[in-house]
């Protein structure tokens, strides 16, 4: 089955505090992604990666930077932790699109920006 | 910016009773309807995708599509507490390779 780990599971920073959060995934898939989990918004798409070296832009990417060293591993990067970054994140992994979009998702890591 | 809006936001149901969930892309280039499910604490994982008009069954579940009105729904019957779960449905199209998720539904099974 799918495997996609992440870590911490639970986090508190400080206000202006650097933050990084990690996952890995076993699937050998080339896309992976951040979201964040708010009550009331679904899954909101922060960065995603196409492959080793790669990152985009997802729909809210402010205060937030990423990095794929490698086809594994994806880090989401705050620089500089808000309480409006208090939230649950998850990281998925894709094989590629249209009707093999499917995603897997890691277990999430709450954060709580103090 | 697309969007994918579900309804209702939350439903309780009695167990053994049907749950009807709806969903709806305003993107026109949508293909493909994801529907996940997400228990508390937990992570979300795919129950069904359905890609073709129609309508497709597993087990206690049937997901509903029509690609004219973009609009898909989701079927469980004989409901039970464990089906208690944020359901999520999320459209991608043929050229993309990401997934637009709604804001979800709340279901809540009681005995």
């Amino acid at each position: 089955e799918a495997a996609v780990t992440q870590s911490p599971r639970n986090k508190v920073a400080v206000t202006g505090g650097k933050v990084t959060l990690s996952c890995n995934q076993t699937n050998n898939h080339n896309n992976m992604y951040w979201y964040r989990q708010d009550t009331g918004h679904g899954l909101r798409l922060i960065h995603y990666s196409y492959g080793a070296g790669s990152t985009e832009k997802g729909d809210i990417p402010d205060g937030y930077k990423a990095s794929r060293p490698s086809q594994e591993n994806f880090s989401l990067i705050l620089e500089l932790a808000t309480p409006s970054q208090t939230s649950v994140y998850f990281c998925a992994s894709g094989d590629v699109g249209g009707a093999r979009a499917e995603q897997f998702f890691g277990p999430g890591t709450r954060l709580t920006v103090l | 910016q697309q969007k994918v809006q579900q309804s209702p936001e939350s439903l309780i149901v009695p167990e053994g009773g049907m749950a009807s969930l709806n969903c709806t892309s305003s993107d026109r280039n949508v293909d493909y309807f994801w529907w996940y499910r997400q228990h508390s604490g937990k992570s979300p994982k795919m129950l069904m995708s359905i890609f073709s008009n129609g309508e497709k069954e597993e087990g206690r579940f049937t997901v509903h599509l029509n690609k004219a009105s973009l609009h898909t729904s989701l079927h469980i019957r004989d409901s039970q507490p464990s089906d208690s779960a944020l359901y999520l449905c999320a459209a991608s199209s043929s050229s993309g390779q990401k997934l637009v998720f709604g804001q979800g539904t709340i279901l809540k099974v009681y005995l």
